[in-house]
This record gives structure tokens, sequence and C-alpha cells, in this order.
């Protein structure tokens, strides 16, 4: 069963305080990787899918790496409104009809 | 113009009534999808839909049965509510299987069964 691992549960910085958020993941063959935004009381927002180890996404203050057991999201010089949860998820190969497996996610908190 | 929409945004209900939860794109997508958020907002995928036909039915007590009239519409209904039924469910849409189609998601409906 594909399964994810987000760490850490929750973080804080201080506006400008680069860091990353990791994702690990076990899955029988990857077809991709999801990093999701959740801000409170909405849903999900898509930021970056990411296929093959050794791949990487940019989208503003983000990026997004890939490796083969894990992933990180890398926020620089984080603004207040990047304070959201961040989801990561993966689909396999043996899924199916386009079935994530999502993390439990971050919880980021940019504070001024 | 929203998205992906889904009714109600609150559900208050007793336990062992019946509740329908209604979701609605129009971005012309093929492809809709029901996950479960629950209070530690671990997000699950409960069923998928391609062109109203069932092809994701994850292991979901048969209480929760969607219905997928159009393309545009996927509903659920949840018979006999149990207090563990409470969390917030999100509607999803996509334009096809396509490994590049992402997954565009409605604002949720937040379940609570006293």
């Amino acid at each position: 069963e594909d399964q994810v691992t987000q760490s850490p549960e929750a973080l804080r910085l201080q506006e400008g305080e680069s860091s990353s958020l990791n994702c690990s993941y076990t899955v029988s063959g990857l077809r991709g990787l999801f990093w999701y935004r959740q801000d409170p009381g909405k849903g999900p927002e898509f930021l970056f899918t990411l296929y093959s180890a050794g791949e990487e996404k940019e989208k503003e203050r983000l990026k997004a790496t890939l490796t083969k057991k894990e992933s990180f999201l890398h926020i620089t010089a984080p603004k207040p409104e990047d304070s959201a949860t961040y989801l990561c998820a993966v689909q396999g190969f043996t899924g199916g009809g386009n079935k994530l497996t999502f993390g439990t996610g971050t919880q980021l908190k940019v504070e001024l | 113009d929203t998205a992906v929409s889904q009714t109600p945004k609150y559900l208050v209900t007793q336990m062992g009534n019946d509740k329908s939860i209604k979701c609605e794109q129009n971005l012309g997508h093929d492809t809709m999808y029901w996950y479960k958020q629950d209070s530690k907002k671990f997000l699950k995928i409960m069923f998928s839909y391609n062109n109203k036909e069932l092809i994701i039915n994850e292991t979901v007590p048969n209480r929760f049965s969607p219905k997928s009239p159009d393309k545009a519409h996927l509903n659920l209904h949840i018979n006999s509510l149990e207090l563990g039924d409470s969390a917030v469910y999100f509607c999803a849409s996509s334009q096809g299987l396509a490994l590049d189609n992402e997954q565009f998601f409605g604002p949720g409906t937040r379940l609570t069964v006293l």
C-alpha cells in the first residue's frame, strides 16, 4: 500500500527565513508526486507535479525537488501569505483511476 | 465563477439520519472524486467517477453511495449516519485520468454527526 509521511507536522518561520518541508514516500512504482497548498476552511490547491527523481519545479518562492524516496518543498524568503498547510501526495502505478495517497501535511506559519 | 462547488458547506445532523452532499463542476471535466478529511487533516479518497462510470471505490462502508447523474455532478448520499462520519468531505474534478490532469478541489462540506 502506498504511504506518505510528511515532516515536520508544524513549522513556524520568521518572514524571510528560508526552510524546507519533507515528504517521504513508499509506492509500488511512482507515477507522480504532487504538492498541494490548503488554506483554513478551503480545499487543497494544486502546486506541482513531479514525475521522476532529479526533477525540480519552481513557482514564486516555492521549489519542489524529488528523489527516489522523498521530496522537498523549499520555501525561500517566505512571507506571511505563504502560511498554509502543505500537502504531499503520490500516485502509484497500481492505484489506478488517478488515486492520490496523501500525507497529513505540514502546517506552516510565517510571522512578521 | 466557482469551478467546483459543494452544497451544503456545513451539515449538522443526528446519528441515524440520512443526508446528501451535492457537487457540481463547471470546468467541463470528465473525472470527479470524493475525499474525506478527518480531524487530523488526513485526506483520503473515497470514490472516483470517469464519464459517469465508477472507477475507484475504496474501502468505504456501503452506507455511502455516490451518484453521478451527469459528468458535471457527483453527489454523495450517506445512510444511517454514525459519529465517525464526522469529517470534512471534499469533491474534486480533473480533466481526465491522465497523470498530468491536476485535481481541482471544492471548498468542502463539514459534516457533524451528533
